[in-house]
C-alpha cells in the first residue's frame, strides 16, 4: 500500500498568516493526490484534486503544488474559517489512504 | 442537488454484524464508482471499499477484507456495506462519497459525501 504522510500534525496560526501543509507519498503517484478540508461534526470537503487543480467553489487563497512523492497545500491568508483539519489523499492506487491530517488551530 | 444519505449504524456486539445503507439522489448513480471511508473518534480518515459503476471491480482496505462486502443496486440509487465479525477497531463515523473522474488532469477524487452513520461495536 501507498502511505502518505503529512507534516506538521498540527499547527497553530494567526488570520493573515500564510500557511503549508506537505504531503509525502511512500512511492511515486505522478500527480494523483488530493487535498481535503474537514470542520469538526462534517464530512471532509475538496478543496484541491490533481495536485494543483482548485475545485469549483474553493477560494482562490488556497493552492496545490508538488508531483511525484512530495506535495503541499497553501493557504496565501488564513481566514477564521479555515481553522480545521486538512487531509492528503492519493488516487494513484485502487487503495485511496490518506494521510494521517494536519490540524489548523488558532494562535 | 447531489444528496448521499446514510443509514444502518448503531451499537453493536463484538462478533456482530451491521448493513449500511447509503441511498443517492441528484445525479446518475450507475454512472459513478461509490466509496466507504471511515473515521474512528477523534482519529483521522480511513479508506475502507469501493465498487465500480457495474460493480465489476471491488476492492477493501485489509482490516476489513473477507468480513465486509461492498454491493450496489443501480435501480435503487443504493449502496450498501455489509459488516460481519465486527470488531472494536471498526467503530467509527462511516461516510459513503461519489468519486468523480477528471481524465484531462489525472483527477480522481471524492466530490460527495454523505453525513456518515456511527457505528459503535461494545460490550
Amino acid at each position: 500500500d501507498i502511505q502518505m504522510t503529512q507534516s506538521p500534525s498540527s499547527l497553530s496560526a494567526s488570520v493573515g498568516d500564510r500557511v503549508t501543509i506537505t504531503c509525502r507519498a511512500s512511492q511515486n503517484i505522478n500527480t494523483y493526490l488530493n487535498w481535503y478540508q474537514q470542520q469538526p461534526g462534517k464530512a471532509p470537503k475538496v478543496l484541491i484534486y490533481a495536485a494543483s487543480n482548485l475545485q469549483s467553489g474553493v477560494p482562490s487563497r488556497f493552492s496545490g503544488s508538488g508531483s511525484e512523492t512530495d506535495f503541499t497545500l497553501t493557504i496565501s491568508s488564513l481566514q477564521p474559517e479555515d481553522f480545521a483539519t486538512y487531509y492528503c489523499q492519493q488516487s494513484y492506487s485502487f487503495s485511496r489512504t490518506f494521510g494521517q491530517g494536519t490540524k489548523v488551530e488558532i494562535k | 442537488e447531489v444528496q448521499l444519505v446514510e443509514s444502518g449504524g448503531g451499537l453493536v456486539q463484538p462478533g456482530g454484524s451491521l448493513r449500511l445503507s447509503c441511498v443517492a439522489s441528484g445525479f446518475t448513480f450507475s454512472s459513478y464508482a461509490m466509496h466507504w471511508v471511515r473515521q474512528a473518534p477523534g482519529k483521522g480518515l480511513e479508506w475502507v471499499s469501493s465498487i465500480t459503476s457495474s460493480s465489476t471491480y471491488i476492492y477493501y482496505t485489509d482490516s476489513v477484507q473477507g468480513r465486509f462486502t461492498i454491493s450496489r443496486d443501480n435501480a435503487k440509487n443504493s449502496l450498501y456495506l455489509q459488516m460481519n465479525s465486527l470488531r472494536a477497531e471498526d467503530t467509527a463515523v462511516y461516510y459513503c462519497t461519489r468519486l468523480v473522474l477528471n481524465d484531462a488532469v489525472n483527477g480522481q477524487y471524492f466530490d460527495y459525501w454523505g453525513q456518515g452513520t456511527l457505528v459503535t461495536v461494545s460490550s
